[in-house]
């Protein structure tokens, strides 16, 4: 199955400040996701980012706020803008493995915003 | 578009009792089922998943969970629990078709007591 490289795992931001959150994927992947898990919560779906395309937002979710980059088949990057302490969580990417009918994910950026 | 519904926010439960954790879907068409743990300040790891055929599907670290179609849910079981099995477990289900987005359910917290 897919292995993900995500970067940072962590960080320490100011409020009104933006951070970039990398995920690299060692095969080739149409379709990445990209989900938010506040503190003692599920998992969300932000967005979905399919290559040469604008990303799909899930319903609470906007492009202003969480701008996503998919250059190509391996990499995707989730911009978290102007932040508040609201947005502190975990970040994670995913990708579909077809041939396992399953996902794999990455270990997450944990996010704390002060 | 599917849905999740664990029903069990919180099973406290001692040392080699068995337990089972609540999952039901809704869904308008065939779907993908998964089990997820996640234990403190830790990444997602897979339990086990249904795709198709036998509705009992046997994971790691001894449990196990049954697909039910007509009742839509996926519990599930370990006859014996330890105490490292303590953690956070989250049903997830995706449409069937390939390159659809996972949805989790909201979480079951599962304490194991000495």
């Amino acid at each position: 199955s897919a292995v993900i490289s995500q970067k940072p795992s962590r960080d320490i931001c100011q409020r009104g400040t933006s951070l970039t959150i990398q995920c690299q994927v060692d095969s080739q992947v149409t379709m990445m996701f990209w989900y938010r898990q506040q503190p003692g919560q599920s998992l969300t779906l932000i967005a979905t980012a399919n290559q040469g395309s604008e990303a799909t937002y899930e319903s609470g979710f906007v492009i202003d706020k969480f701008p996503i980059s998919r250059p190509n088949l391996t990499f995707s990057t989730l911009t978290v803008s102007n932040m508040s302490p609201e947005d502190s969580s975990i970040y994670l990417c995913s990708v579909e493995n077809p041939q396992e009918s399953g996902y794999t994910f990455g270990s997450g950026t944990r996010l704390t915003v002060v | 578009a599917q849905s999740v519904t664990q029903l069990d926010s919180q099973v406290p439960v001692f040392e080699e009792a068995p337990v089972e954790l609540r999952c039901n879907y809704s869904s308008s068409v065939s779907v993908y089922l998964f089990w997820y743990v996640q234990y403190p300040n830790q990444g997602l790891q897979l339990l086990l998943k249904y795709l198709s055929g036998s509705t009992l599907v046997k994971g790691i670290n001894g449990f196990e969970a049954e697909f039910n179609k007509s009742q839509t849910s996926f519990h599930l079981r370990k006859p014996s629990v330890h105490i490292s099995d303590t953690a956070e477990y989250f049903c997830a289900v995706t449409g069937l078709g390939g390159y659809n987005k996972l949805i989790f359910g909201a979480g079951t917290r599962l304490a194991v007591h000495p």
